[in-house]
């Protein structure tokens, strides 16, 4: 079983709807949450974290956590073009790990005019 | 300008071949990690450092080897015993408060490609 996983994709969404990305992961003890953007043949750059069940709101971007569930989403509204990009979820798993994180293989999302 | 830079952005090793890509960064930061990318994978960790002078193996390190001499770098050297070394190599750093609360930062990468 995979530790984090993610839906490949591609997710298709039209401009200006709301895009929602998912992710479950497979350790009940993991503390913290991070989505990060990946646009092709670049480096993955961060959107936002979580720690705390419920949600948080960055801008257009919102986290939202449930631990019970074990499932941290990335809902994207006013959805760009520009947003066109594969999104990374990674988890910090069980305290002693460090700051190692667990990355799923990425959700590629289409933002199509 | 603080940041992370990696060099070379794009490297070409022959068979038997070992290279070594630089990581640099200004942000103070104590911890740093590199990760390989595969087409169509996640990110997976090689090595990581939480501090100068010590440095621990991730899931992949086999074929891989590192140092940290210096906080603000981190270079890792692919060497001949890694038979699949094709891949975006990506170097992070992160502060090393604890508690979940780090955050990573990453690189622009190095495309490495073997001939």
């Amino acid at each position: 079983q995979k530790e984090v996983e993610q839906n490949s994709g591609p997710l298709s969404v039209p401009e200006g709807a709301i895009a929602s990305l998912n992710c479950t992961y497979s350790d009940r003890g993991s503390q913290s949450f991070f989505w990060y953007r990946q646009y092709s043949g670049k480096s993955p750059e961060l959107i936002m974290f979580i720690y705390s069940n419920g949600d948080k709101e960055d801008g257009r971007f919102t986290a939202q956590l449930n631990k019970a569930s074990q499932y941290v989403s990335l809902l994207i509204r006013d959805s760009q073009p520009s947003d066109s990009a594969t999104y990374l979820c990674a988890v910090n798993p069980s305290a002693g790990g460090g700051n190692k994180l667990t990355f799923g293989t990425g959700t590629q999302l289409k933002v199509e005019l | 300008d603080g940041g992370i830079t990696q060099s070379p952005k794009y490297l070409f090793r022959k068979e038997g071949q070992n290279v070594t890509l630089s990581c640099e960064q200004n942000l103070n930061h104590d911890a740093m990690y590199w990760y390989r990318q595969d087409p169509g994978q996640g990110l997976r960790l090689i090595y990581y450092s939480q501090i100068v002078n010590d440095f621990q193996k991730g899931d992949i390190a086999e074929g891989y080897s590192v140092s940290r001499e210096k906080k603000e770098s981190f270079p890792l050297t692919v060497t001949s015993a890694q038979k699949n070394p094709t891949a975006f190599y990506l170097c992070a750093s992160s502060t090393q408060r604890g508690g979940g609360t780090d955050t990573q930062y990453f690189g622009p990468g190095t495309r490495l490609t073997v001939l």
